[in-house]
């Protein structure tokens, strides 16, 4: 997986409760990028980065925020956790368009 | 409008047999990506192969290729000699434009390779 880890792998939250996915990358990718992944279903884009200082939003970006400070993170906040964002979490990376590694996952659940 | 459909919800194929899964997109962009993904039951997503829209070759990577039809926006991937670790489900994917722009996913293939 191009060396993408993300941490953890799992959680649970109660609604309200805010909390950081972190997401890292040893490769000097420049695109980073966050997905969901609800149950029977593709992949959703939350946000992605095209460089340290540079995000913008993907289709589901609603109650998440990012910042890259780094090149090598790019973590994913939720701001006050609802029963909807429960989920499984993706982040992808690449040095190029043609390329996107993930990492592992993580599964989240909101009660 | 769906921009990427696969409409084969299930896959079943004998071990050691050739399988194709479908895939196709909707794109005005003359730029974009196709990509192709793993799914096993573990939940990683695995990166199989990629096809951009003007490679002029079809991609192929080991027992992996992708098919590629572009005037009928036709991406079907091709795995030749099913082996019982490919049993997972499949995504394809499209890129158009820059990085993040529009990256969709299709609505999944589920493979089963028969011993």
């Amino acid at each position: 997986n191009a060396g993408v880890t993300q941490t953890p792998k799992f959680q649970v939250l109660k609604t309200g409760q805010s909390m950081t996915l972190q997401c890292a990358q040893d490769m000097n990718h420049e695109y980073m990028s966050w997905y969901r992944q609800d149950p029977g279903m593709g992949l959703r884009l939350i946000h992605y980065s095209v460089g340290a200082g540079i995000t913008d939003q993907g289709e589901v970006p609603n109650g998440y925020n990012v910042s890259r400070s780094t090149t090598e993170d790019f973590p994913l906040r939720l701001l006050s956790a609802a029963p909807s964002q429960t989920s499984v979490y993706f982040c992808g990376a690449g040095q190029s368009l043609n390329e996107q590694f993930f990492g592992p996952g993580t599964r989240l659940t909101v009660l | 409008a769906q921009k990427i459909t696969q409409t084969q919800p299930g896959m079943f194929v004998q071990e050691k047999e050739a399988v194709t899964l479908d895939c196709t997109y909707d794109t005005s962009d003359p730029s974009y990506g196709l990509f192709w993904y793993k799914q096993p039951s573990s939940g990683e997503m695995i990166f199989l192969i990629y096809q951009g829209s003007y490679d002029q070759q079809n991609a192929t990577e080991g027992r992996y290729s992708l098919n590629f039809q572009k005037a009928r926006k036709s991406a079907n991937l091709v795995i030749s000699a099913s082996q019982l670790g490919d049993s997972a489900m499949y995504f394809c994917a499209m890129r158009e434009g820059g990085y993040g722009q529009n990256f969709v996913f299709g609505p999944g293939t589920r493979l089963s390779v028969l011993p």
